[in-house]
């Protein structure tokens, strides 16, 4: 059965950093691209940030670029983002999901940016 | 960025009731598109991708179809269970965008 854990939330103060993991099982981690998705309280699904199976390529959104980094180790079946400069509109559960069609989802992890 | 634009920001229907919810996209986007169910406090749920293709697991009463850049997702049968929040993805380029989501209550 396919897992993604999602861990490292809370609350941060604005400018601040933080760094959230997502704990990956039941497939092989290693042949797949992985994508964070994040979604404001009360409000729609937004695409965050895309790494490829080996970590060679990465893509972000323009609010994040230059603040967010995805990163993977495939030894421990893990993906990572890595938030700086953290505002106030980076609010939002973070989830973490497989890259083909976002076919599997975490249970999200709760980022507050609030001074 | 490619927009992508769900009309419907709510819709009510009844038990049975044949439902439709669509999405229009700002460009062609070919195929590269996908279905998402999300209930309260749930992650979302993957029903349809590659516009017509339905997801591992997902009831045959669930359907996606595409006109040019205009896509849908029709519930044949609408049952209790399928109230809920109902998003559109494309994932032809970067960025990914989903719609706006349209709410599905029950009459």
């Amino acid at each position: 059965e396919v897992q993604l854990v999602e861990s490292g939330g809370g609350l941060v103060q604005p400018g601040r950093s933080m760094k959230l993991s997502c704990a990956a099982s039941g497939f092989t981690f290693s042949n797949y691209g992985m994508a964070w998705v994040r979604q404001a309280p009360t409000k729609g699904l937004e695409w965050v940030a895309t790494i490829s199976y080996d970590g060679s390529s990465t893509y972000y959104r323009d609010s994040v670029k230059g603040r967010f980094t995805i990163s993977r180790d495939n030894a421990k079946s893990t993906l990572y983002l890595q938030m700086n400069s953290l505002r106030s509109e980076d609010t939002a559960t973070y989830y973490c999901t497989r890259e083909d069609w976002f076919a599997y989802w975490g249970q999200g992890t709760l980022v507050t940016v609030s001074s | 960025d490619i927009q992508m634009t769900q009309s419907l920001a709510s819709l009510s229907a009844s038990l049975e009731e044949i439902v439709t919810i669509t999405c229009q996209a700002s460009q062609d986007i070919g195929n590269w598109l996908a279905w998402y169910q999300q209930k309260p406090g749930k992650s979302p749920q993957l029903l349809i991708h590659s516009a017509t293709s339905l997801a591992d697991g997902i009831p045959s009463r669930f359907s996606g179809s595409r006109s040019g850049t205009q896509y849908s997702l029709k519930i044949s049968r609408l049952q209790v269970e399928d109230t809920g929040i109902y998003y559109c993805l494309q994932r032809y380029s970067n960025p990914y965008t989903f719609g706006a989501g349209t709410k599905l209550e029950l009459k």
